[in-house]
């Protein structure tokens, strides 16, 4: 399977961006995604890319991806307390059942 | 609202007595998907399903079995679990577009 890998924590101060990292292994995937898990809850899908896509943005939240090199990137502008919760990326491997996760980016924002 | 609902939230049994976490979804998915989520580990998928009547296995199925005799549900069984299977179970269904797997809200599975 597919090897997704992200760095396990990032702590930034409230009103900074956050730029949360991800590289994947498999260059078959249609969609990456981004899901936000909170404390005690399921995961919540936050965005998503199109792989012939190079950026993506919604709001706060700006998603590059770097075909070539793999990497996938998430941008939260002027982050809040209320943005602290683990971050996970995820690549469909190109099929509607399979996806790989990270291990998943815990980030804590200071106020 | 659409949601996928999963009970118990949290249950704690002992080792070799079977049982059954629960998991509905509303919206008419064809895909459903259980995955555990292990400290470091980051979520694994466990089995899917593509439709009724048709599971797989996903990278961690060991000790585990599903079913999926309707469309809307897709109980995962554990027909007699051990302390390596504590561990945060999560349930999620998608369609054929492009938003991916909603989740439910997780079961808290403790073996002892």
């Amino acid at each position: 399977g597919e090897d997704v890998e992200q760095s396990l924590f990032l702590s930034v101060r409230e009103g900074d961006s956050s730029v949360i990292n991800c590289t994947y292994t498999d260059s078959s995937s249609t969609y990456l995604y981004w899901y936000k898990q909170e404390p005690g809850a399921g995961l919540q899908l936050l965005t998503y890319i199109f792989s012939n896509m190079d950026m993506k943005q919604d709001q706060r939240l700006t998603v590059l991806l770097n075909k070539k090199d793999k990497h996938l990137s998430l941008r939260i502008a002027d982050t809040q307390t209320g943005d602290s919760a683990i971050y996970f990326c995820a690549s469909d491997e190109g099929n509607f059942n399979k996806f790989y996760f990270g291990s998943g980016t815990k980030l804590n924002v200071k106020p | 609202e659409a949601q996928v609902t999963q009970n118990p939230r949290y249950l704690i049994t002992v080792t070799g007595k079977k049982l059954t976490v629960t998991c509905s979804q509303n919206m008419n998915h064809e895909y459903m998907s259980w995955y555990r989520q292990d400290p470091g580990l980051g979520l694994r998928q466990i089995y899917y399903s593509m439709n009724v009547e048709v599971t797989d296995k996903g990278d961690v199925p060991e000790g585990y079995k599903v079913s999926r005799k309707e469309k809307r549900n897709f109980p995962l069984i554990l027909e007699s679990p051990s302390p390596n299977q504590t561990s945060l179970y999560f349930c999620a269904s998608r369609g054929r577009g492009a938003d991916g797997y909603t989740f439910g809200s997780g079961t808290r599975l403790t073996v002892v």
